[in-house]
């Protein structure tokens, strides 16, 4: 069973930087694109970024472009998301997701997140 | 960027109602587009991919239907377990989601 696990959440200061991690096992890692998407307290889901398979194309939403990194290590089935210049409009639960893609049989898209980890940018 | 306006933001239904919610795209999707369902302090549930098609596991009460850029989602029959928050995704081109409906028993 498809496996994600984040970690690296916590309190923050405005303007200061956080590291979350993604864990990913049972599944091929490394075949799959990955995202982060985020969920501000009592908020909708809104998607941050995706990497693609080999790292070589990344995708950011406006709203964290130029502060926010994602990345991956393929040897230690890890994903990442470096955010710097936090302010307090980062506060949310960060889901990391595997890519959407269609089962062999059809019956599914294979949709698989994490539990989250909650950011808090605060003084 | 691809936007997507879903309707209504919350309802409050009956159980055994039918319910309805409408997503609207800001550009052709073809049929690029998901719902999930959302509960406090869980992980989205993907219930419908594609538009129509119900993913493996969901109860038969639950379908979409559309394509290109308007696009529905129903209960047929509102039962208590499905008190949650819905969401409308399109991954055409990367992802955005709806604004979000929650859904309350009346």
């Amino acid at each position: 069973q498809v496996h994600l696990v984040e970690s690296g959440g916590g309190v923050v200061q405005p303007g200061r930087s956080l590291r979350l991690s993604c864990a990913a096992s049972a599944f091929s890692f490394t075949s799959y694109a990955m995202h982060w998407v985020r969920q501000a307290p009592g908020k909708g889901l809104e998607w941050v970024a995706v990497i693609s398979n080999d790292g070589n194309k990344k995708y950011y939403a406006d709203s964290v472009k130029g502060r926010f990194t994602i990345s991956r290590d393929n040897s230690k089935n890890t994903l990442y998301l470096q955010m710097n210049s936090l302010r307090a409009e980062d506060t949310a639960v960060y889901y990391c997701a595997k890519d959407l893609v269609i089962s062999v049989s059809g019956t599914s898209l294979e949709s698989y997140w994490g539990q989250g980890t909650l950011v808090i940018v605060s003084a | 960027d691809i936007q997507m306006t879903q309707s209504p933001s919350s309802l409050s239904a009956s159980i055994g109602d039918r319910v309805t919610i409408t997503c609207q795209a800001s550009q052709d999707i073809s049929n690029y587009l998901n719902w999930y369902q959302q509960k406090p302090g869980k992980a989205p549930k993907l219930l419908i991919f594609d538009a129509s098609n119900l993913e493996t596991g969901v109860p038969s009460r639950f379908s979409g239907s559309g394509s290109g850029t308007d696009f529905t989602f129903t209960i047929s029959s509102l039962q208590p377990e499905d008190i949650a928050t819905y969401y409308c995704q399109q991954y055409d081109n990367l992802w955005t989601f709806g604004q979000g409906t929650k859904v309350e028993i009346k």
